[in-house]
């Protein structure tokens, strides 16, 4: 299957500071990818959608001047969460799209903001 | 938007038990997707069915789509089972994936 690539897959940071995390389809171009966000025991929750070569989609309630999304590629999305807080602390998940609506997922980014 | 719910919410088996985890929707879809979410956070696909029928050696999964429900079935469960199972779908002419609940199980040995 497709292979989709996300890091770091850990960070920690001090509150105040900002947070790059990147996707990549190792293996096929994806002119759709998807941010999502996880809480501890809850299920995903779409953050936004990313366009290659245009401005992401964010969906209601996601702050887009705090959660900044750049789709730069066919191969590449990156999503930089500025000024974290403690309450931004999560998981996050990248997916791009192949052929056929099929949608394939990173491995995640766990981040913790002190 | 369209609403996915699964059940159980919980399930505790014994090893080599079988199980069948349901997910059902609000609209129609031209995508469902079910995951296994494993303990370090990977999603990992397990089917793509937005209709008919799949097996995948212990696995196997049915998608309705007319009644609007998909069923998973985990035969001969062993603990490496263990996860969330997440049943996903795409509204017919969209494009976003929503999540359901999910089904937390656990197999004991």
């Amino acid at each position: 299957g497709a292979v989709v690539s996300q890091h770091p897959s850990w960070v920690i940071c001090k509150s105040g500071t900002s947070v790059k995390i990147e996707c990549r389809s190792l293996d096929f171009q994806a002119t759709t990818m998807f941010w999502y966000r996880q809480f501890p025991k809850q299920s995903l929750m779409l953050m936004a959608t990313s366009n290659e070569g245009s401005k992401a989609t964010y969906e209601q309630g996601v702050e887009k001047d705090k959660f900044l999304i750049n789709h730069a590629s066919l191969t590449l999305s990156t999503l930089t969460v500025t000024s974290a807080h403690p309450e931004d602390s999560s998981f996050y998940i990248c997916s791009a799209r192949q052929v056929r609506e099929k949608l394939f997922f990173g491995s995640g980014t766990q981040l913790s903001v002190l | 938007g369209i609403q996915v719910e699964q059940s159980p919410p919980d399930l505790i088996l014994q090893e080599g038990a079988n199980s069948t985890l349901r997910c059902n929707f609000s609209d129609s879809v031209n995508n469902l997707q079910w995951f296994h979410q494993n303990p370090w956070g990977q999603l990992i696909n397990l089917f793509y069915i937005p209709s008919g029928t799949k097996q995948n050696g212990r696995l196997s999964a049915t998608t309705v789509a007319t009644e609007r429900y998909s069923l998973l079935y985990i035969s001969s469960s062993q603990t490496t089972d263990s996860g969330v199972y997440f049943c996903a779908v795409v509204k017919a002419a969209g494009n976003k994936l929503t999540f359901g609940g999910g089904t937390r199980v656990l197999v004991k040995p």
